[in-house]
């Protein structure tokens, strides 16, 4: 998984509750990416960081906010988690060298269940 | 609406069998396009990246194809294995600044002894 750890794994957790998903790298890769993947979607991006402290919103941004105070750690946070926010999350990491052709290197994933 | 929509959404086969997945997609303006495998519980693989002007390119035994004009690609898997058993997802890369995938649901291949 191309030096690429998410934790926890696996999670279960209340409706109501924070949540926070870790992915560490070991790439020095600049950009990291958080989607989540669900049953008839395709993957879907929630945030993106193109820098330590730069950060953007995806297409499913809301109810999810992020922070990378350094260049391998990339934090996923779900303010209050709730039961539409169940769903297996990645981490992605890209080089991003300006070659239009650089590939998203994806991790493990995460199962997040929201009760 | 920029989509990409594969086919079909499922596929059981008999190994040493071939076969052929399929990607259409309406992304505009096109960068490139991405096939990723997917084993179940894991993350996607990057298998291909085909630019505008490569029509065909191969990794092993998948080898993709790319027809920009009808903006259709296809991932065709030779003498398939055991192991080929994932679901595919062709992603396809939007060109400027952000570079935003746009990924398709998958196909899920089932490849039986």
């Amino acid at each position: 998984d191309a030096g690429i750890t998410q934790s926890p794994r696996h999670k279960v957790t209340e409706t109501g509750t924070p949540v926070t998903l870790r992915c560490h790298q070991t790439e020095n890769h600049r950009y990291m990416y958080w989607y989540r993947q669900d049953p008839g979607h395709g993957l879907r991006l929630i945030h993106y960081s193109y820098g330590v402290k730069d950060t953007d919103k995806g297409e499913v941004s809301d109810g999810y906010s992020v922070s990378r105070s350094k260049t391998e750690d990339f934090l996923l946070t779900l303010e209050s988690a709730t039961s539409s926010q169940t769903s297996v999350y990645f981490c992605a990491i890209s080089p991003q060298t300006g070659a239009s052709t650089d590939t998203q290197y994806f991790g493990p994933g995460t199962r997040l269940t929201v009760l | 609406k920029n989509q990409v929509e594969q086919s079909p959404q499922s596929l059981i086969i008999l190994e040493g069998k071939n076969c052929t997945l399929q990607c259409n997609y309406t992304v505009s303006p096109f960068s490139n396009l991405r096939w990723y495998k997917q084993d179940t519980g894991r993350g996607p693989v990057s298998l291909t990246i085909m630019t505008f002007s490569e029509n065909t390119k191969s990794n092993g035994r998948y080898t993709a194809t790319l027809d920009a004009d009808t903006k259709q690609s296809s991932l065709h898997i030779t003498a398939s294995q055991l192991s080929d058993s994932a679901s595919y997802i062709c992603v396809v890369k939007n060109s400027g600044n952000t570079g935003k995938l746009i990924f398709g649901q998958g196909t899920t291949l089932q490849v039986k002894p």
